[in-house]
């Protein structure tokens, strides 16, 4: 079974509904994070969460939120979904620690076009 | 603020051929430096990182890369590229301090041609 799991994989909704991407993890990780991937512009962070109670916004969080609702899920939400958030959205899971950075683990990803 | 660049989108190369995947960073405190690979519809692995000590790190499957402080680079290469190599590479950094948060580059696609 895959350790980081996405879903939907892929979604197509219209402008202006909400939509919620999910993320579910069992490599017993504290840090989870949302990016998305545009084409040419490789991976921007959205949200990052370091355990249940502390959540960060990334470069680009606006139109964009996000629930920890236990430590080994991590939703990401758009509340009114524009076609400019088309993209492929990768949650994120990587153990917590001081000093050097751990391997950050991806899910395989959900596609996401806004119509 | 830090950020990465990566100066070819798209590269080309024959198999069994050499090839380099350029990378430079800019930063203005020290910094961990990774490479990810993204295989066809699939999510990010990382290939190898640089931490501390040796400036050349070295992944399983054949590719390596050297950390030149002086000239603020990462490049990544590999002697001799296999079909399966084929894949999009991204090239990115963490600050000291920045609590291992990533900063990507745009990523560079490798395509492997028999």
């Amino acid at each position: 079974d895959a350790d980081v799991t996405q879903t939907p994989r892929n979604r197509i909704t219209k402008t202006g509904k909400r939509i919620m991407l999910e993320c579910s993890q069992t490599k017993g990780h504290d840090r989870m994070y949302w990016y998305r991937q545009d084409p040419g512009l490789g991976l921007r962070l959205i949200y990052y969460s370091f355990d249940v109670k502390d959540i960060n916004k990334g470069e680009i969080s606006d139109g964009y939120s996000v629930s920890r609702q236990a430590q080994a899920k991590f939703s990401l939400s758009l509340e009114s979904a524009i076609p400019n958030q088309t993209a492929l959205y990768f949650c994120a899971t990587s153990d917590s620690g001081a000093g050097e950075p751990n391997e950050q683990f991806f899910g395989p990803g959900t596609r996401l076009t806004v119509l | 603020a830090q950020s990465v660049t990566q100066l070819d989108s798209q590269v080309p190369v024959f198999e069994e051929a050499p090839v380099e995947l350029r990378c430079n960073y800019s930063s203005s405190v020290s910094v961990y430096l990774f490479w990810y690979v993204q295989y066809p519809n699939q999510g990010l692995q990382l290939l190898l990182k640089y931490l501390s000590g040796s400036t050349l790190v070295e992944s399983i499957n054949g590719f390596e890369a050297e950390f030149n402080k002086s000239q603020t680079s990462f490049h990544l290469r590999k002697p001799s590229v296999h079909i399966s190599d084929t894949a999009e590479y991204f090239c990115a950094v963490s600050e000291w301090g920045s609590q291992g948060n990533l900063i990507f580059g745009k990523g560079t696609k490798l395509s492997v041609k028999p």
